[in-house]
């Protein structure tokens, strides 16, 4: 079956913009986990949406926000962009149950470039 | 995804023979852990999982071993392969949900 679909793949912005990146989990899961990737402070939990509701927040601030569909389907959104928003934006999807050894499963990424 | 870092510890290791790579956690509330492969270009792929009522689990051509005392994880991987090249990462999960902490990764460089 297919894995977690990002889309687009790049996009280059420049500051005050904002941005929707969205992601595709793997059909079944109703799990879906944002993460941002960078060469300095590597990789970072921003949020995790589970039945069209946030679960999990991470210390990003408000301009990160997400949301999810009832097809499990998700967005994240990033207003006012900022130079350090650079990155690499990872979805990751699970089944979404309670099991502590619930694997997660990642897409790409979508590589933002902010000018 | 590319991952550029500028301060990844690399490993370099010769085909064939075995690589250890070490990581500290920092939640000794902790009670999951995980390690993940990155190549150029590709997001975290599972590799292997251990819970932390286990010391050790075994995969195919990898082990992972927990010492809970030290807050200290390993990936062992056996007659490593060019293929084996990439970033690896361990990550740790202290409740249900998807909040992972991942450390900040080894480059491991497999000379042929």
């Amino acid at each position: 079956k297919a894995g977690v679909t990002q889309t687009p793949r790049y996009l280059i912005k420049t500051r005050g913009q904002q941005v929707t990146l969205s992601c595709s989990p793997i059909s079944g899961h109703r799990s879906v986990s944002w993460y941002q990737q960078t060469p300095g402070q590597g990789l970072q939990f921003l949020f995790e949406y589970f039945s069209e509701t946030q679960r999990n927040k991470g210390n990003f601030p408000g301009r990160f926000s997400g949301r999810q569909f009832s097809n499990s389907r998700s967005e994240m959104n990033v207003s006012t962009l900022e130079l350090g928003d650079s990155a690499l934006y990872l979805c990751a999807s699970s089944l979404g149950g309670s099991a502590t050894n619930e694997k997660l499963f990642f897409g790409s990424g979508t590589q933002l470039s902010v000018l | 995804g590319e991952n550029v870092g500028l301060h990844l510890p690399t490993l370099s290791v010769q085909e064939g023979d075995n690589s250890i790579i070490n990581c500290a956690y920092s939640n000794s509330a902790s009670d999951y852990f995980i390690w993940y492969k990155q190549e150029s270009g590709k997001g975290p792929q599972f590799i292997i999982d251990i819970r932390s009522n286990m010391d050790k689990r075994q995969g195919q051509r990898v082990t992972v071993l927990l010492n809970k005392t030290v807050k200290h994880l390993s990936l062992q991987i056996a007659a490593t392969q060019p293929g084996d090249s990439a970033v690896y990462f361990c990550a740790e999960r202290k409740a249900a949900g998807n909040k992972l902490t991942f450390g900040g990764g080894t480059r491991v460089l497999v000379k042929p």
